[in-house]
């Protein structure tokens, strides 16, 4: 039972337009999610959280946004650079001591 | 400064073997987590060690067992290795402990390939 789902596999986006990744949970007791972003050859780098007392979360280029009513979040990328290209992981954990539960994780590619 | 580094980087066993994986945390960091992330998939909680103890764990089986040195360095065996094992073994270390807000700094992972 995947409790953190990332619905698309992939997305493919034009530089200089938003990117837009999608994440759902399923467990109603997540209250910490975070983004992590993955290059080939390297291990997954801390990109942006947000805890479930806030609905928004913004940092430069990237914003994270929280649904609770829908358990959903989502990572929008503006403007999309192609260094942005890489596998975007959403995560979730209860309580702030509880490990992180990944989804499958997103495959952007931005277009130059 | 280096960060999480992790040896070997590729490993190919065979059915039945047994592997000790080995991870260095970033300076200043005490704790240690271990991730599976197989192929297509997100990476999957393992065990985390704190002060040289086992804290947490996933939904693992005993073959996975691992250790943390007074340095905080860790290592991952795994025995009797299975197809199914194959996968890349990630490590991430963090400061202070436990706590999930403590951001986690990931390693390059080591590739295992079980034959």
């Amino acid at each position: 039972d995947q409790q953190v789902k990332q619905n698309s596999p992939s997305l493919s986006v034009q530089e200089g337009r938003i990117s837009i990744l999608n994440c759902d949970y399923t467990n109603s007791m997540f209250d910490y999610f975070l983004w992590y972003k993955k290059y080939p050859a390297e291990g997954p780098t801390f990109l942006i959280s947000i805890s479930s007392i806030k609905d928004k979360n913004e940092d430069g280029r990237f914003t994270v946004f929280l649904n609770k009513s829908a358990k959903h979040l989502s990572l929008h990328i503006v403007p999309s650079q192609p260094g942005d290209s890489a596998v975007y992981f959403c995560a979730a954990s209860r309580s702030g001591n509880t490990p992180l539960v990944f989804g499958k994780g997103t495959r952007l590619s931005v277009i130059a | 400064d280096a960060g999480v580094t992790q040896s070997p980087t590729h490993l190919i066993k065979t059915r039945g073997q047994q592997v000790t994986l080995r991870c260095s945390p970033k300076s200043g960091h005490d704790t240690v987590s271990w991730y599976q992330q197989a192929l297509g998939q997100g990476p999957q909680f393992i065990f985390q060690y704190y002060e040289e103890e086992e804290r947490q764990r996933g939904n693992f089986p005993d073959r996975f067992s691992g250790h943390q040195f007074p340095n905080y360095s860790s290592e991952l065996n795994v025995n009797a290795l299975l197809l199914g094992d194959s996968a890349l073994y990630l490590c991430a270390s963090s400061a202070r402990g436990l706590s999930v807000l403590d951001t986690q700094y990931f390693g390059p992972g080591t590739r295992l390939t079980v034959l």
